[in-house]
C-alpha cells in the first residue's frame, strides 16, 4: 500500500538546538517528493521538491535530503519562527494525486 | 493577486444551507485540486481538474460538488452538509498532473457546519 509516515509526530526545541524531521515513504517509482511548511490556520506553504536519491536542496536553516526509502528535514539552529507543522508529501506513479504525511508539528522555545 | 486565492476564507452554515467556495489561481498553471483537511488527519484529495476536466473524485460524497469553468478558476458547491464535514478545505493548482509537478496551495476556507 502507497503510505507516508512522518516522525516524530511532535517535536520541541530549544532556540539554536538543531535536528531532523522524518518521512519515509512506500510508494512504486518514485516521481519526487515534496516539503511543504504550514503555520496555523493557513495553506501549506511549499518548501523543497527532491527527485532522486543523494539529492539534497538548502533554504536558510532547512535542510533536506533525499535516501531511497526516506527523507529527512534537517533544521540548524532553529528560531522560534521556524515553528510550524512541516509535511511531506509523494505522488502516486503517473498522477500527481499526491499522499501526504500527517505532518511534524514542531516547536522552537526561546 | 498573486499565487493562489481562496474565498471566503471562514464560513459557517447550517446543514441546510447552499454554499459555494472560490478559488482562482494567477500562476497559469492547467491542473487544479480540492483537499480536505481536518484536525489530526493527513489533507486529504478531493477532487482533480486537468485542462477544466475532471480527473479524479477520490470518492467523496455528492454533497460536495465542484465546478472548473476554466483552469484559473474552481469552485465547490456545498449542500446539506453534516458536521462532520467541518474542516480546513484547500484549493491547490500546478502545472498538470502527470506526476512530479509541486502544487501551490491557496489559504483555505475554514468551513464550520452547525
Amino acid at each position: 500500500e502507497d503510505q507516508v509516515t512522518q516522525s516524530p509526530e511532535a517535536l520541541r526545541l530549544q532556540e539554536g538546538e538543531s535536528s531532523s524531521l522524518n518521512c519515509s515513504y512506500t510508494v512504486s517509482g518514485l516521481r519526487g517528493l515534496f516539503w511543504y511548511r504550514q503555520d496555523p490556520g493557513k495553506g501549506p506553504e511549499f518548501l523543497f521538491t527532491l527527485y532522486s536519491a543523494g539529492e539534497e536542496k538548502e533554504k536558510e536553516r532547512l535542510k533536506a535530503t533525499l535516501t531511497k526509502k526516506e527523507s529527512f528535514l534537517h533544521i540548524t539552529a532553529p528560531k522560534p519562527e521556524d515553528s510550524a507543522t512541516y509535511l511531506c508529501a509523494v505522488p502516486l506513479w503517473g498522477y500527481n494525486k499526491l499522499i501526504f504525511g500527517a505532518g511534524t508539528r514542531l516547536a522552537v522555545h526561546p | 493577486e498573486t499565487g493562489v486565492t481562496q474565498t471566503p476564507r471562514h464560513l459557517v452554515m447550517g446543514m441546510t444551507n447552499k454554499k459555494s467556495l472560490k478559488c482562482e489561481q494567477h500562476l497559469g498553471h492547467n491542473a487544479m485540486y480540492w483537499y480536505k483537511q481536518s484536525a489530526k488527519k493527513p489533507l486529504e484529495l478531493m477532487f482533480v481538474y486537468n485542462f477544466k476536466e475532471q480527473t479524479e473524485n477520490n470518492s467523496v460524497p455528492s454533497r460536495f460538488s465542484p465546478e472548473c469553468p476554466n483552469s484559473s478558476h474552481l469552485f465547490l458547491h456545498l449542500h446539506t452538509l453534516q458536521p462532520e464535514d467541518s474542516a480546513l478545505y484547500l484549493c491547490a493548482s500546478s502545472q498538470e498532473t502527470s506526476g512530479g509537478y509541486e502544487q501551490f496551495f491557496g489559504p483555505g476556507t475554514r468551513l464550520t457546519v452547525l
